[in-house]
């Protein structure tokens, strides 16, 4: 089964609202979290990185008010994607990995798309 | 800044051929390499991971890396319609090799 559960996995949703996307590590504790970006027939892109308890580092062009990261917990990573706009509509894909277990894995995905 | 260079194809073979991926990076310190493949509409699935010089092998799948020349392949035997995927090279550095960069990507039709 998986052993990071990511949701939802497809979310639709008016311009100028939030959306709020889970992603649980089952097995182990995730001390780092990545969250991607990956528009149609392109490479994952990375968004940010978040330790658990610290704030998010977010890659040059990405606008931390608006693609909100927390990472509260040891298996509990949000990224809410805030006053959303058709061209937010991606897939987004987290990444959880932890350095004592030398494992990461990535989520499931989820397709926003935004009308 | 790190680059992981890949042909993005489409490579084509048929049914019971030899597929070979190929895919070459920049930074000279990273330590660990790996193969995702991903179907479209899915998120990437780990195939192979290599972190010496030589080759490793698993099942249908040989990961190659050769550091000096910088430079990781993906060969695959006996190809099957249901290898039709993209498969990212990713490359790692840092502690974990947590940091990963990836590729653009190159995507592989096996034809029956």
């Amino acid at each position: 089964g998986a052993v990071v559960s990511q949701h939802p996995s497809w979310v639709i949703c008016k311009s100028g609202t939030s959306v709020k996307i889970e992603c649980r590590s089952l097995d182990f504790q995730a001390t780092t979290m990545f969250w991607y970006r990956q528009f149609p027939k392109q490479s994952l892109m990375l968004m940010a990185t978040s330790n658990e308890g610290s704030k998010a580092t977010y890659e040059q062009g990405v606008e931390k008010d608006k693609f909100l990261i927390n990472h509260a917990s040891l298996t509990l990573s949000t990224l809410t994607v805030t006053s959303a706009h058709p061209e937010d509509s991606s897939f987004y894909i987290c990444r959880a990995g932890s350095v004592a277990k030398n494992i990461q894995y990535f989520g499931a995905g989820t397709r926003l798309s935004v009308l | 800044q790190k680059e992981v260079e890949q042909n993005s194809g489409p490579l084509s073979v048929p049914e019971g051929a030899i597929a070979s991926l190929n895919c070459t990076y920049s930074d000279r310190v990273s330590q660990s390499f790996f193969w995702y493949r991903q179907y479209s509409g899915k998120s990437p699935e780990l195939i192979m991971s290599i972190y010496s010089n030589g080759d490793k092998e698993d099942g249908r799948f040989t990961a190659q890396l050769n550091k000096a020349s910088q430079y990781v392949s993906l060969l695959i035997r006996d190809s099957q319609p249901s290898d039709s995927a993209t498969y990212l090279c990713a490359v790692g550095s840092g502690a974990g090799s947590y940091q990963l960069t990836f590729g653009k990507g190159t995507k592989l039709s096996v034809i029956p």
